[in-house]
């Protein structure tokens, strides 16, 4: 009964590394959508994903942002580039069906820190 | 243009009192809204929802009111428990909204003992 998987839990970059960054939703799911929460501030919604198609990325940065749900495999959120700013923590959730009464699930997040 | 304003970072209540939290929205577009708990080092778990036809919703010890007309909800929890110690967010979506949830800022509650 494995509930959202993020990996890894903690990631250290340099400015200018690339940050990898993935989550494996809940078994049958297949409604990705990453949140990102900055210190003391509430989660604040980046991308939403369906197997191999970007349905809203209305929250995520024009650049220097991507993210995928492959066919196969795990979600990937994908920073490239790291700045300070980008210090936060990233949590993946997911859900079944596209509906308002169906509560996300959320993974335990990966905190992402900028040296 | 924060649409969803919890507008109290904190709360400190006595185990076994009752426990309000607070959460005001803007958009009118928002028909189901969302109690999430997490402890530190953890993602938000789930706790209650309630749809926009309904004003009250219950689950044991935990309650939620909507006040459409004045667009706010509340939680209560009674009673309070020191493992009720967490940070509550609200989280509001919608069909029309945008199926993504739209969170406030959070209030710490600290109960206690």
């Amino acid at each position: 009964n494995a509930g959202v998987m993020q990996n890894p839990r903690h990631l250290v970059r340099r400015r200018g590394q690339e940050a990898r960054l993935r989550c494996s939703p809940v078994k049958g799911h297949s409604h990705v959508y990453w949140y990102r929460q900055l210190p003391e501030e509430g989660l604040k919604f980046m991308v939403y994903l369906q197997k191999e198609n970007i349905i809203d990325e209305s929250g995520m940065p024009k650049e220097r942002f991507s993210a995928e749900f492959p066919k196969e495999g795990p979600s990937i959120l994908r920073i490239q580039q790291v700045v300070r700013g980008d210090s936060a923590a990233y949590f993946c959730a997911s859900s079944q069906h596209l509906r308002v009464d169906q509560p996300q699930h959320f993974g335990d997040g990966t905190r992402l820190s900028i040296l | 243009d924060q649409q969803v304003k919890q507008n109290s970072p904190s709360l400190s209540v006595q185990e076994g009192r009752i426990s309000i939290l607070n959460c005001d929205y803007t958009n009118s577009m928002f028909d189901y809204f969302l109690w999430y708990k997490k402890y530190p080092a953890e993602g938000p778990t789930f706790l209650i929802s309630i749809s926009s036809i309904k004003d009250k919703n219950e689950d044991g010890r935990f309650t939620v009111f909507l006040n459409k007309s004045a667009k706010h909800l509340s939680l209560h929890i009674v009673p309070s428990q020191p493992g009720d110690s967490a940070v509550y967010f609200c989280a509001a979506s919608g069909f029309n909204a945008g199926n993504m949830l739209t969170f406030g800022g959070g209030t710490r509650l600290m109960v206690k003992p």
